[in-house]
């Protein structure tokens, strides 16, 4: 079983829809990261997180460590925010985790249609 | 501008050669790591360095060497390049524990 887990693997909106995408690890962490995966290949950070919310913009991220589960979403979706999004964990020195590690998500491709 | 550099961006090699992927940052951070991204799979790290002078195996480090004489570069050298080698190739950086990861802009590499 993959460490971290992300659903769903594809998902396809209308423009200003309310997007969420979910995200479950099963290790000790001391951070998790929304990154954002473009057609061109490059990857941005989007949030890091070790306990609640952050937002930025339209882009909402939550954290439940206790049930070891984030969210993240997009409010009022539009056709740039098509990417794939991955969540990734630094794994906590007490689970064995080195300096800095991350463990990834295979990603979650989004589509946004106008 | 403040960031990962990663070259070159594309890269095709035979069976058997040997090249190393470049990767420089400027941010002075103490941490960077290499990955793989294959079609299906999440990003596997290959090989990280938490400074100068440190380096040590990820999760799939076989085929692959690094070192780290300076802060600013984490070279990756392909000893004998394989068509399982064949993947887009990131390198990272990281500062301080809070902070977040800045990306290389990837390496495409086509081993034939």
């Amino acid at each position: 079983k993959n460490e971290v887990e992300q659903s769903p693997q594809n998902l396809t909106a209308q423009e200003g829809e309310f997007i969420t995408i979910n995200c479950s690890y099963s290790v000790g962490i001391s951070a998790l990261h929304w990154l954002q995966q473009h057609p061109g290949g490059g990857i941005v950070s989007l949030f890091m997180l070790s306990s609640g919310k952050k937002k930025h913009g339209r882009l909402i991220a939550t954290i439940n460590i206790q049930e070891k589960h984030s969210s993240l979403h997009i409010t009022a979706s539009h056709p740039r925010d098509s990417a794939v999004y991955i969540c990734a964990v630094r794994r906590g020195r007490a689970s064995g985790g080195s300096q800095g590690n991350l463990i990834f998500g295979k990603g979650t491709k989004l589509s946004v249609k106008p | 501008n403040a960031g990962v550099t990663q070259t070159p961006k594309f890269q095709v090699l035979k069976t058997g050669q040997s090249m190393t992927l470049q990767c420089a940052q400027d941010m002075n951070h103490e941490y960077m790591s290499w990955y793989r991204q294959d079609p299906g799979m999440g990003l596997r790290l290959i090989h990280y360095s938490v400074g100068a002078g440190i380096t040590d195996q990820g999760e799939v480090p076989n085929g692959y060497n690094v070192s780290r004489s300076t802060t600013e570069d984490f070279p990756l050298r392909l000893l004998s390049a394989a068509p399982s080698q064949t993947s887009v190739y990131f390198c990272a950086s990281s500062g301080h524990r809070v902070d977040g990861y800045t990306f290389g802009s990837g390496t495409r590499l086509t081993v034939v």
